[in-house]
């Protein structure tokens, strides 16, 4: 079935730096990717997705590029803050269906 | 515009009982899916609805079990409570069910089963 695989965490950072967090995904269609942030208990909130290969999401500084020829959607940010601190979801919904497939989810802390 | 709105948000229940969620969707939006997020397992599907019809159903006991009503307000049951039902319980609501659909989250609602 289809499968999302994502850089374990926890991942820890200083103000400023540059945020890659790892997301390959195995399906047998062309999937929809999605990026989604979880802060603490709070549900899940959309950050960015795409729908076809090559587009590219954004928001909030955050970007990530749908990959099909390496089956990724790495999330990058080029400089973090302390309120980027949360849970980040790599998913992804394919077919007909809006059932989203989920990675394990990415701890990130970003220290002041 | 309210968001996905989920209730009780807290609740403790006892193994052995029983327990209903509620979930209303975002107004428009027709397509209503459940999730449990747990430590252990991470976020796994429940089931999927879209004009009342149960659409997909992941890989879960039949003591768990959902529906949806004519004006897209969602619950979902839980019978004969374990331990390990424990969760934070997720709906999410989009206009339509296709792939690729924005898809909006509630807070969801916490049960302990005790």
């Amino acid at each position: 079935g289809d499968s999302v695989t994502q850089m374990e965490g926890p991942v820890t950072l200083s103000e400023e730096a540059f945020l890659t967090i790892n997301c390959t995904y195995t399906a047998t269609g062309y999937p929809s990717l999605f990026w989604y942030v979880q802060y603490p208990g709070e549900g899940l909130q959309l950050l960015l997705k795409a729908t076809k290969a090559d587009d590219k999401g954004s928001n909030k500084g955050f970007e990530a590029t749908y990959r099909k020829e390496t089956t990724s959607f790495h999330l990058e940010k080029g400089s973090v803050q302390v309120s980027d601190s949360a849970v980040y979801f790599c998913a992804l919904t394919q077919g007909g269906s809006e059932k989203l497939v989920f990675g394990k989810g990415t701890k990130l802390t970003v220290n002041p | 515009k309210a968001g996905v709105t989920q209730t009780p948000r807290y609740l403790i229940k006892t193994r052995g009982q029983q327990v209903t969620l509620s979930c209303s969707p975002i107004s428009g939006h027709r397509s209503v899916s459940w999730y449990q997020q747990t430590p252990g397992q991470g976020l796994q599907f429940l089931f999927e609805y879209f004009s009342e019809t149960q659409r997909n159903k992941g890989n879960f006991p039949g003591r768990f079990s959902g529906r949806q009503f004519s004006n897209s307000r969602s619950e979902m049951n839980v019978s004969t409570l374990e331990l390990g039902d424990s969760a934070l319980y997720l709906c999410a609501s989009s206009l339509a069910s296709f792939s690729g659909n924005t898809i909006y989250f509630g807070e969801g609602s916490w049960l302990t089963v005790v």
